[in-house]
């Protein structure tokens, strides 16, 4: 159980277009989805916590209008990174919970490529 | 801030030989500590936590960690490596607000 699925796997866009990812949680119902960023052999770093049905809470020096996340439905959280340049090609790696307090479960991640 | 340290960057070990990746941690309060391993191109693979109770914890595919408050650590540790288990390895600890620190990260390698 708590199995976390990300679409896509992988992605490379042009620079200066929108590229949405998606995570679901296919088992369970997650109140809360969290959205990492890793860059290659580093650590991860939390970008945002969103709840269901509210707004995403950003961290510290993460733009909230370039990457818009929502939380519709209790499976599915998008991030969507807009107008992207070359730095944010990153690894995106979201995790959900039952709630904002029990374990997180991770997704396999997002390999976003731009040029 | 709660904070975890991994001092490795890298551990080499031979299959069958003891693993041990280490972490030592700063908090205020109770820590929530956790591992997790990453193989290439994946996300994160939940191995064990410790809460509260006794100090070693048994988690997936035979590893353990050991809890320890007066050196405040908390080591990942496997009797007998495989090769299998050549990943990266993250340590981490759960803030007051419920939120995950991580470690820089461990490459482990487990040569044949």
């Amino acid at each position: 159980g708590a199995v976390v699925s990300q679409h896509p796997s992988w992605v490379i866009c042009k620079s200066g277009t929108s590229v949405k990812i998606e995570c679901r949680s296919l088992d369970f119902q997650a109140t809360t989805m969290f959205w990492y960023r890793q860059f290659p052999k580093q650590s991860l770093m939390l970008m945002a916590t969103s709840n269901e049905g509210s707004k995403a809470t950003y961290e510290q020096g993460v733009e909230k209008d370039k990457f818009l996340i929502n939380h519709a439905s209790l499976t599915l959280s998008t991030l969507t990174v807009t107008s992207a340049h070359p730095e944010d090609s990153s690894f995106y790696i979201c995790s959900a919970s039952v709630d904002y307090y029990n374990e997180q479960f991770f997704g396999p991640g997002t390999r976003l490529t731009v040029l | 801030a709660q904070s975890v340290a991994q001092p490795e960057d890298q551990v080499n070990v031979a299959e069958g030989n003891p693993l041990t990746v280490k972490c030592t941690y700063s908090v205020s309060g109770n820590p929530y500590l956790f591992w997790y391993v990453q193989y290439p191109n994946r996300g994160l693979q939940f191995l064990l936590k410790y809460i509260t109770g006794d100090n070693l914890v048994k988690g997936s595919y035979g590893f353990e960690a050991e809890f320890n408050k007066s050196q405040t650590s908390f080591h990942l540790k496997k009797p007998s490596a495989l090769v299998s288990d050549s990943a990266l390895y993250f340590c981490a600890v759960r803030d007051p607000d419920y939120k995950l620190s991580f470690g820089a990260g461990t490459t482990v390698t487990v040569r044949a």
